[in-house]
C-alpha cells in the first residue's frame, strides 16, 4: 500500500513570494489533515477536510494561508505571501475514518519551506 | 481543550538501559492518546494508542505506554535501547467524544539520543 506522498520536500522562497504544497492520501482516505511543525515543536493542525469538505479551519491564517481538496483525493495547500515566520515542515496526514478519533493518521514525509 | 506536555526535550540513554519518555496530558474527560516516533526527513509514524481498552498498551519497536487517569500521564517506555531508536518522540491526545472529529493536539516532542 503507497504511503501519503507530499511534493515537494524542500523549498527556499523569499518573505512575500507565493508557495504551493501538494499532497496525496492514501487511496480511499477519506479525511485529509494538514499540520505546521515549526522548529522545535510538536505538528499543529492547519486544516482538516473530509472528501473535499473543510471540517476544520479554525487554526488556519486565512488572510495568507488556502488550502484545496478537489474531488475528494488530492490536496493543494497554498501561501501568500510568504512570511520569515511561516518558515516550518507542512506535513499532511491521512485517515480512513471521519469523526473516529482513535483511529490512526498517516503522515507524509513533509515539506520543509525556508522563507529568507 | 485538550493539551499535552512532554517532560523534557532531550533524553540521552546507552544501549541496553531503560528509556522512559514522559507524557502528560490534560482533558476534562478521559481522552485518546498517541505516541508518534519521526526520524530524520521523515513524517511521523504511530507506535502505540490508548482508547480506553487495556490501560497499558504495547506498540512496535519493544515500546509500551501506560495510561493512569490519577496522574493524567501515559508515559513511554522500552526496556532496553537500541541505536535505532534515535529520534523524536511526540505524544499527542484526541478528544474521544467526537466534537474535533479526530483532530490530534501534540506536544513539544522529546528526541532520544543512544550512546553506544
Amino acid at each position: 500500500e503507497a504511503g501519503v506522498a507530499q511534493s515537494p520536500r524542500y523549498k527556499i522562497i523569499e518573505k512575500r513570494q507565493s508557495v504551493a504544497f501538494w499532497c496525496n492520501p492514501i487511496s480511499g482516505h477519506a479525511t485529509l489533515y494538514w499540520y505546521q511543525q515549526i522548529l522545535g515543536q510538536g505538528p499543529k493542525l492547519l486544516i482538516q477536510f473530509q472528501n473535499n469538505g473543510v471540517v476544520d479551519d479554525s487554526q488556519l491564517p486565512k488572510d495568507r494561508f488556502s488550502a484545496e481538496r478537489l474531488k475528494g483525493v488530492d490536496s493543494t495547500l497554498k501561501i501568500q505571501p510568504a512570511k520569515l515566520e511561516d518558515s516550518a515542515v507542512y506535513l499532511c496526514a491521512s485517515s480512513l475514518v471521519f469523526q473516529a478519533s482513535s483511529y490512526e493518521q498517516y503522515f507524509g514525509p513533509g515539506t520543509r519551506l525556508t522563507v529568507t | 481543550a485538550q493539551s499535552v506536555t512532554q517532560l523534557g526535550s532531550h533524553v540521552s540513554v546507552s544501549e541496553g538501559a531503560l528509556v522512559l519518555l514522559r507524557c502528560n496530558y490534560s482533558s476534562s474527560v478521559p481522552p485518546y492518546l498517541f505516541w508518534y516516533v519521526q526520524y530524520p526527513n521523515q513524517g511521523l509514524q504511530l507506535l502505540l494508542k490508548y482508547t480506553s481498552a487495556a490501560t497499558l498498551v504495547k506498540g512496535i519497536n519493544g515500546f509500551e505506554a501506560e495510561f493512569k487517569k490519577s496522574e493524567t500521564s501515559f508515559h513511554l517506555t522500552k526496556p532496553s535501547a537500541h541505536m535505532s531508536d534515535a529520534a523524536e518522540y511526540f505524544c499527542a491526545v484526541s478528544d474521544p467524544r467526537g466534537s474535533t472529529l479526530g483532530r490530534l493536539y501534540f506536544g513539544r516532542g522529546t528526541q532520544l539520543t543512544v550512546w553506544p
